[in-house]
């Protein structure tokens, strides 16, 4: 079982609506989570990182953990065409070890 | 405040050859993360180091080495390059350990 799983999609989406990003991870002692988006060829940038059970939002972004049942999310509100790439879940398994990627989703919002 | 810097963006180096590539953390970042990227692999961690201490390791040959210098920069090498080291080499540094990680723009390596 991979540590951290994503659905590799391409996940298609329409502009204005709401795209929905999961992710699953192994290990119940987890304690940091963070949601990267890649263009490509780019490097991947921080959107958002969330250490507690529940919502934390950031203008379009919000991101939700549910640590019983191992999965957090991303959701992207209003989708914009510049909101496709590749999003990448990342978790770290407590505060001294390696933080651990996901294969990433590719979200493609269709205008 | 500048980001993350990592030199050179591109090197195409021979089989057999050995590469170091350099980080530079945000000012007042401490840990240093390195990551191998490929299409059928993804981001792979190579190793983290904190106060000039590795301290994590991922799962690749002894080939790869790193390094952090007391003022928070690093670098890494790869000796006896092969076909397969062909990657984007990403490093990424946060405050300390555990905290959120930010990327440079990486170093394209090809070796041929």
């Amino acid at each position: 079982q991979k540590e951290v799983e994503q659905n590799s999609g391409p996940l298609s989406v329409p502009e204005g609506a709401i795209a929905s990003l999961n992710c699953t991870y192994s290990d119940r002692g987890s304690q940091s989570f963070f949601w990267y988006r890649q263009y490509s060829g780019k490097s991947p940038e921080l959107i958002m990182s969330i250490y507690s059970n529940g919502d934390k939002e950031d203008g379009r972004f919000t991101a939700q953990l549910n640590k019983a049942s191992q999965y957090v999310s991303l959701l992207i509100r209003d989708s914009q065409p510049s909101d496709s790439a590749t999003y990448l879940c990342a978790v770290r398994y407590s505060s001294a070890s390696k933080i651990i990627f996901g294969s990433g989703t590719r979200l493609s919002i269709r205008p | 405040k500048a980001g993350v810097t990592q030199t050179p963006r591109y090197l195409i180096k021979t089989r057999g050859q050995q590469v170091t590539l350099s980080c530079s953390p945000i000012s007042g970042h401490r840990s240093v993360s390195w990551y191998q990227q490929t299409p059928g692999q993804g981001l792979q961690f190579l190793f983290e180091y904190f106060s000039e201490t590795q301290r994590n390791k991922g799962n690749f040959p002894g080939r790869f080495s790193g390094r952090q210098f007391s003022n928070s920069r690093s670098e890494m090498n790869v000796s006896t390059l092969e076909l397969g080291d062909s990657a984007l080499y990403l490093c990424a540094s946060s405050l300390a350990v555990g905290r959120e990680a930010f990327f440079g723009q990486g170093t394209r390596l090809t070796v041929v």
